[in-house]
């Protein structure tokens, strides 16, 4: 198992693009999460998936944003109109959810640069 | 989730212990204590959990208090890759935990 990966790593864009980006969890887990990072601030939480279905939404996660998980394996995160603010790292995890507690295991992120 | 105060930074030397303070004074009964860290360029790893009793994994030890208003991460013998940012993180356990609340955590920094 290669961990959770992300694509792109890296990701540059101008003010008022479309930006998409792609989560694969480890594969039996059926908890996705995606967070996002500003520069010296720990990760904030964006939104989270159980197999298919959006649970929880941030009130950060303006109407700009959509996350999807179509078939419940990997998802994608679209920032629509992007703007400046939007820069920061965006990382996703995932978890095989039990009742005692669910360690998320989290992949190396996607940077985002909006000039 | 309840809120978590650490200090900002702490200073270690490499091979000797480092003892990492987390308070909590308004945890819950049903919170966990969770410990993640995050490497330079990378997403966070998990460390370490506990609800009551104090717990050793090959990572490292979590001290909670009796009280359970605070806890130490105890890294028995730092080297220089456990330079990172320590988050202590507290989790409901009633079944519906899901997100991770971040603060801005403790950055270690371990010198030779």
């Amino acid at each position: 198992d290669t961990g959770v990966s992300q694509d792109p790593r890296h990701k540059i864009t101008k003010r008022g693009q479309n930006v998409t980006f792609r989560c694969d969890p480890i594969s039996e887990h059926n908890r996705l999460y995606w967070y996002r990072q500003t520069l010296g601030q720990g990760p904030e939480f964006l939104t989270y998936f159980q197999n298919e279905a959006q649970l929880e939404k941030s009130r950060l996660l303006s109407d700009r944003f959509s996350a999807e998980r179509p078939k419940g394996s990997f998802s994608t995160l679209e920032i629509q109109r992007t703007e400046q603010g939007d820069s920061a790292m965006y990382l996703c995890a995932s978890s095989f959810w039990r009742s005692s507690y669910n360690e998320q295991f989290f992949g190396p992120g996607t940077r985002l640069t909006v000039l | 989730d309840a809120k978590t105060t650490q200090p900002n930074s702490m200073e270690s030397n490499e091979e000797e212990p480092v003892h990492l303070p987390c308070n909590h004074s308004t945890i819950s009964g049903t919170d966990y204590i969770h410990w993640y860290r995050q490497l330079p360029s990378q997403g966070p790893e998990y460390v370490i959990h506990g609800l009551t009793s104090n717990v050793n994994n090959r990572m490292a030890s979590l001290a909670i208090a009796e009280d359970r208003k605070s806890s130490t991460l105890i890294l028995h013998r730092a080297t220089l890759r456990d330079a990172a940012v320590y988050y202590c993180i507290l989790r409901d356990n009633t079944g519906t935990a899901s997100k991770l609340t971040f603060g801005t955590g403790t950055r270690l920094q371990v010198t030779l």
